[in-house]
């Protein structure tokens, strides 16, 4: 089983703000095959980016990631305060498809 | 609009068993793969099990198989997933969630809200 671990555990910044997220596997993704989701309290997850850098349909362009093998990386290029919420990466190359335990963004 | 409406979470006692469904609107629901993902409570996200379109390939997550049955039914756009001998650690909200492709091999583009099972005496 690939284990995902993600960091920092909280990430506390300001709206305008460049969030750098990492996610790191213990062992290399197949194909980049390296999704991140955004999930808030009573809402549906929501899908981000897949294949390591692709957005997925109708996702705000300050959202990009980035990264291969066993690093990945999601930015929010400029905070707003919607983007408030916990961020998961999982890996789907490889079954189980794991998830990592997630990185909690808070706006001031 | 994609829609994934979740059902039949409920209090149940270690041991017995429950059965999920999900209800798919809004696309063509044989075109896709889904899955069930569960959540605790306060903490992450676990995938649960898969199924392709036509349900040749289905797969679980090893703290499932042997308890857990996924199955899908296309002339009624539904999922399901049959648990049985539940136990504690598998209260969480379950979550339905579509493959973006034909094969059960991710990512999950559309989810449901979720349906909260509770596994307790």
């Amino acid at each position: 089983e690939i284990v995902l671990t993600q960091s920092p555990g909280t990430l506390s910044l300001s709206p305008g703000e460049r969030a750098t997220l990492s996610c790191r596997a213990s062992q290399s993704v197949r194909s980049s095959y390296l999704a991140w989701y955004q999930l808030k309290p009573g809402q549906a997850p929501r899908l981000l980016i897949y294949g390591a850098s692709s957005r997925a349909t109708d996702i705000p362009g300050r959202f990009s990631g980035s990264g291969s093998g066993t690093d990945f990386t999601l930015t929010i290029s400029r905070l707003e305060p919607e983007d408030s919420a916990v961020y998961y990466c999982q890996q789907y190359g490889t079954s189980p498809f794991t998830f990592g335990p997630g990185t909690k963004v808070d706006i001031k | 609009e994609v829609q994934l409406v979740e059902s039949g979470g409920a209090l149940v006692q270690p041991g017995r068993s429950l059965r999920l469904s999900c209800a798919a609107s809004g696309f063509t629901f044989d075109d896709y793969a889904m899955h069930w993902v569960r959540q605790v409570p306060g903490k992450g996200l676990e995938w649960v099990s898969g199924i392709n379109w036509k349900s040749s390939t289905i797969i679980y997550a090893d703290s499932v198989k042997g308890r857990f049955t996924i199955s899908r039914d296309n002339a009624k756009n539904s999922l399901y997933l049959q648990m049985n001998s539940l136990r504690i650690e598998d209260t969480a909200f379950y979550y339905c969630a579509r493959d973006k492709n034909i094969a059960a091999a991710g990512p999950f583009d559309y989810w449901g809200q979720g349906t909260l099972v509770t596994v307790s005496s």
